[in-house]
């Protein structure tokens, strides 16, 4: 079993609210990414980070921002939640050889 | 195009069954291909990893196969049970960009 975790599991908001997913590994892992996987579909890399003060864009765009202040800390915000961001968000973190994933946050937007 | 595609879609079979799940890329360069088992409601778990010269590799009643020449790769379950019901992914690492590339999945469904 992984150590990743992700918080919150599910989140249910309005439209036009901030919200932050934390994600946070405790294998002291540099690289870490986030995905964004809607149902019955693939996951696309949406950021990802080589270590601390380290951020880059993925393949797929996205209005989230991340940041990596701490080597096991990689927070997702959202400034202003939109409808379209409904999707469930994963979290993974590797080593040399094999990604981690977290458990994953499913989020609504209203 | 770098492409992950898997077949079927989906598939329904009964507990105790065989079944064999479909990959092939159009992923170049090749680094490592890598079997991923999710349930669901959480995060991708692995099953295997195979390099270009791995034939076949096994976990449990989890069996890979990649044939290189013909970009293809399957994963073969013995003797299925309820617990194996999950989506299945396939996914390829594209060499020299330290890349993933996902395959949409194969949806199991395990039926007493």
């Amino acid at each position: 079993e992984a150590d990743i975790y992700q918080t919150p599991r599910y989140l249910v908001i309005g439209t036009g609210k901030k919200i932050t997913l934390e994600c946070s590994q405790t294998m002291g892992h540099d690289k870490m990414y986030w995905y964004q996987q809607d149902p019955g579909m693939e996951l696309h890399l949406i950021h990802y980070s080589y270590g601390v003060n380290s951020t880059e864009k993925g393949d797929l765009s996205s209005e989230s921002t991340v940041s990596r202040i701490r080597t096991e800390h990689f927070p997702l915000t959202l400034e202003s939640a939109r409808p379209s961001h409904t999707s469930q968000y994963l979290c993974a973190s590797s080593n040399q050889e094999t990604q981690y994933f977290g458990p994953g946050t499913r989020l609504l937007v209203l | 195009k770098n492409q992950v595609e898997q077949s079927p879609q989906s598939l329904i079979i009964l507990e105790g069954k065989n079944c064999t799940l479909q990959c092939n890329y159009t992923v170049s360069p090749f680094s490592n291909l890598r079997w991923y088992k999710q349930d669901t409601g959480r995060g991708p778990v692995s099953l295997t990893i195979m390099t270009f010269s791995e034939n076949t590799k096994s976990n449990g009643r989890y069996t890979a196969t990649l044939d290189a020449d013909t970009k293809q790769s399957s994963l073969h379950i013995t003797a299925s049970q309820l617990s194996d019901s999950a989506s299945y992914i396939c996914v390829v690492r594209q060499g020299g960009y330290n890349k993933l590339i996902f395959g949409a999945g194969t949806r199991l469904a395990v039926h007493p």
